[in-house]
């Protein structure tokens, strides 16, 4: 069974600090995507990473693809209370099934 | 429209009884996805459809689950004889088609609060 891990479950940070959340397998993935969900919504797609050590930016956020393709991660600098959310990754397993990770839940506190 | 929509957004039914949860894509959007998100228990992928079709429809958790889409567009997702671990947000997302990766990006509802009393 393929599984998505991700840590922390819950973080708790002052605004302006940085951070970093992780999406860890032991499976490879032809390609994970990171969505960030807000209360009463349904996710919204942040960025999809296929190559491995792939790195791409979207402005303060910053992620990585592992280089054997079974981990990425999320870094936010000086985060903002407008970062606040669930922050979840996917993949796409064998047998074309969708596989999500729990997510962390960001709190960014003013 | 302009985006996904699903109805109803708050259902509450009673232990045993059926409901039909309703999903209208984006159009033009040939792929659409069902999935149920609860507690603890994270993002579960459910089904999806290309066109009419469901390829796949191991993901459903029992037989009580069913979906249908019709005329590549609306699809809807019905459970019969619903328990109270049925109860959960169900989230419906659809993009332009579906790869072997589902790498077109999915755009999803605001979902469907489902609890069964």
């Amino acid at each position: 069974t393929q599984l998505l891990e991700q840590s922390p479950q819950f973080l708790s940070i002052q605004e302006g600090e940085n951070l970093t959340v992780y999406c860890n397998s032991s499976s490879v993935f032809s390609s994970l995507q990171w969505y960030r969900q807000e209360p009463g919504e349904g996710p919204v797609l942040l960025v999809t990473v296929v190559t491995g050590g792939e790195v791409k930016k979207l402005k303060r956020l910053t992620f990585q693809f592992g280089d054997a393709r079974k981990d990425s991660s999320l870094h936010i600098t000086a985060a903002q209370p407008g970062d606040t959310g669930l922050y979840l990754c996917r993949g796409a397993g064998n047998n074309r099934k969708l596989i999500w990770g729990l997510g962390t839940s960001l709190a960014v506190n003013p | 429209g302009a985006g996904v929509s699903q109805s109803p957004s708050n259902k509450v039914t009673e232990k045993g009884k059926d409901v039909e949860l309703r999903c209208d894509p984006i159009s033009g959007h040939t792929a659409l996805y069902w999935y149920r998100q609860s507690l603890g228990q994270g993002l579960e992928f459910l089904i999806y459809f290309q066109g009419n079709s469901a390829p796949d429809k191991s993901g459903l958790p029992s037989d009580r689950f069913s979906a249908e889409r019709t005329g590549g567009s609306v699809s809807t997702l019905t459970i019969q004889r619903t328990q109270q671990e049925d109860s959960a947000v169900y989230l419906c997302a659809s993009s332009l088609q579906a790869d072997r990766d589902f790498s077109y990006e999915q755009y999803f509802g605001p979902g469907t609060r489902l609890t069964v009393t």
